[in-house]
Parts: structure tokens; C-alpha cells; sequence
């Protein structure tokens, strides 16, 4: 079946470290995305990726990195530099381009601080 | 500026109707979407209307949307214990490049009891 796989579910970073959480599509959409989810907080979009090899910083994007090398993957890094990294992260996809096809979500990846 | 809100907790009994209300303030908004997050789990695309239109019905769900006053609901009937979860409100919004990324509410946690 297509989907989003987001990996591992937990995360456990310790101080200054980089962890990467993995988010992979086999829907074949263009675009993809990566929200923060705090407790009593709708998600604030950190990264997106309109097309391979290119994307955009959203509203909370200081202390994360990503790369976008094929179609399907769109891994985010939570770097040293992120000094509140505890939160649920949701990975999502859409078609793409102007369309405002909905977008889809993996099942989260939820990373602790040890 | 993009700003989506919903109230945060609704609590209903099994077999009423629940209506969980939004307001967004992008009038370019094509699109508006109602997503559900059961806990522990990532988002579920529960229905979208088109922003030409008034109403859409899909089985237990109706939308309505007003665009003159940018508010937007979702009326769930003959609730169920299953409908518990957290339904979140989320507008298309336009970015500086093309494509579109979406705006979330804060989410309101709809709690049905027996």
C-alpha cells in the first residue's frame, strides 16, 4: 500500500548531539514537509520541499536541517543548535505544484531529550 | 496574518451531533481541511471543501463554511466513543514561492462519553 514511513517511532537525543529522523513516501508526490507538534499546540511547519533537490525554511526552521536527494526521502536532522528538540514530528506529503491537494502524514517520530 | 482558531475541548454524549467551529483569517484560501489525531498517531485527512463552495457532505460528516466571516465547521452526527480524538483545522496558505503550505489551529479535543 502507499504511504509515509516515518523512523524510528522514539527517539532518545542526548546533550549535543544530531539525531535524524527518516521520512520516506512511496505515493510518488513532489512535495513534502516536516511539522512540530508540542502538547496543546496545532503543528508549525519547520522545512518543506517542493521538488528534488530543492527546499524552503518555514516558520520555526533555527536548529534543524534537511536534504532532499531523491523524490521519496526527505530526512530531518535535529542539530546540537535546537535547544528545546523535545516534541512530536510529523512528516507529510502532497502532489504538489500549485494544486492544493491535501496533504498526507506519517505516523510521527516522538524524540526525548535523555 | 495566518492565524487559524478553534476552541480547544468539546465534550459530547454518544448518538448526539458534535460541531467543532474554526476561523481563519487568509481570504485567498482555496482549500480548508479538517484532519483527526487519534493519540500517539499522526494525522488522518478526514475531508476538505473547496472554498466556492457553501457545504460538503460525506456520510456522517458535514462541513460548512461561511467565507464571508472565514469560519468553518465540522458537524459530526450520531457521535461514537471512536470519534474521541483531537480534529485539527488547517487553511491552504500561500508562501513566497509557489506551492502551498498549510496552516494548522491549536486543535480541539472532542471527548465523547457512554
Amino acid at each position: 500500500d502507499g504511504g509515509i514511513t516515518q523512523s524510528p517511532k522514539y527517539l532518545f537525543r542526548k546533550e549535543g548531539q544530531n539525531v535524524t529522523l527518516s521520512c520516506e513516501q512511496n505515493l510518488n508526490h513532489d512535495a513534502m514537509y516536516w511539522y512540530r507538534q508540542d502538547p496543546g499546540q496545532g503543528l508549525r511547519l519547520i522545512y518543506y520541499s517542493q521538488i528534488v533537490n530543492d527546499f524552503q525554511k518555514g516558520d520555526i526552521a533555527e536548529g534543524y536541517s534537511v536534504s532532499r536527494e531523491k523524490k521519496e526521502s526527505f530526512p530531518l536532522t535535529v542539530t546540537s543548535a535546537q535547544k528545546n528538540p523535545t516534541a512530536f514530528y510529523l512528516c507529510a506529503s502532497s502532489p504538489g505544484g500549485r494544486s492544493n491537494q491535501p496533504q498526507h502524514f506519517g505516523d510521527g517520530t516522538r524524540l526525548s531529550i535523555l | 496574518g495566518e492565524d487559524v482558531e478553534q476552541s480547544l475541548f468539546l465534550s459530547v454524549r454518544e448518538g448526539d451531533s458534535s460541531v467543532i467551529n474554526c476561523t481563519y483569517t487568509d481570504s485567498s484560501s482555496t482549500y480548508l481541511y479538517w484532519y483527526k489525531q487519534e493519540p500517539g498517531a499522526g494525522l488522518q485527512l478526514l475531508t476538505y471543501i473547496f472554498s466556492n463552495m457553501d457545504m460538503k457532505q460525506d456520510q456522517r460528516l458535514t462541513v460548512l463554511l461561511n467565507k464571508k466571516d472565514k469560519h468553518l465547521s465540522l458537524r459530526i452526527a450520531d457521535t461514537q466513543t471512536g470519534d474521541s480524538a483531537i480534529y485539527f483545522c488547517a487553511e491552504a496558505a500561500r508562501r513566497r514561492r509557489a506551492g502551498t503550505a498549510l496552516i494548522f489551529g491549536k486543535g480541539t479535543t472532542l471527548s465523547v462519553s457512554s
